[in-house]
């Protein structure tokens, strides 16, 4: 199994620009996430899928936005980059027992926006 | 709403030592409790997780935490540092109410020191 893959690894933007960070996992997981990381901040909840169909916001979520057409596929999708988008972008999946069991983490995305 | 809280960004101790990091949780209900360990440049790996089957868990690489309810704490402990342990420790909780998100520290990064 090859887990949670993320792509790209590294990503530099400039202000307006558009694009997709991809996330794939192959343990049939109900349960997929996006963080963001920041320094002394911990991770930060974007948007989450309970599965095929079903998105709803996290913390923080504006200027992102998500959808869910398979189990494996949660891809997120930056409309406009700001510059405070910069971070490390991280897509998680787990199993729901009851809540959410251990996720599994993806390698992350390194992103600049200019 | 839940919280965690992880007392001190930085600790350093001696190869050999104790290592002791700390995290207290809020939560109205019983949680699940998790350590992940994160390695520069790499995404959240479980150390071990809490999900109320005993109270003192055992973790990969030898460390191990204890489910304090009286104390809503859950610190990790490893009786003897090696230099491979120097890394980023993230300690998060999820509950069974309040949706499908899981509430992670702002992280204690570990030294070792030869």
């Amino acid at each position: 199994n090859a887990g949670v893959t993320q792509t790209p690894k590294f990503q530099v933007l400039k202000t307006g620009q558009s694009m997709t960070l991809q996330c794939a996992q192959d343990m049939n997981h109900e349960y997929m996430s996006w963080y963001r990381q920041d320094p002394g901040m911990g991770l930060r909840l974007i948007h989450y899928s309970v599965g095929a169909g079903i998105t709803d916001q996290g913390e923080v979520p504006n200027g992102y936005n998500v959808s869910r057409s398979t189990t494996e596929d949660f891809p997120l999708r930056l409309l406009s980059a700001a510059p405070s988008q910069t971070s490390v972008y991280f897509c998680a999946s787990s199993i729901l027992r009851g809540g959410i069991d251990e996720q599994f983490f993806g390698p992350g995305t390194r992103l600049t926006v200019l | 709403a839940q919280s965690v809280t992880q007392l001190g960004s930085h600790v350093s101790v001696s190869e050999g030592a104790l290592v002791l990091l700390r995290c207290n949780y809020s939560s109205s209900v019983p949680p699940y409790l998790f350590w992940y360990v994160q390695y520069p440049n790499q995404g959240l790996q479980l150390l071990l997780k809490y999900t109320s089957a005993a109270t003192l868990v055992k973790g990969i690489n030898g460390f191990e935490a204890e489910f304090k309810k009286s104390e809503t704490s859950f610190h990790l402990t490893k009786p003897s540092a090696h230099m491979s342990d120097a890394a980023e420790y993230v300690c998060a909780v999820t509950g069974n109410t309040g949706g499908f998100k899981t509430i992670f520290g702002a992280g204690t990064r570990l030294f070792v020191k030869a």
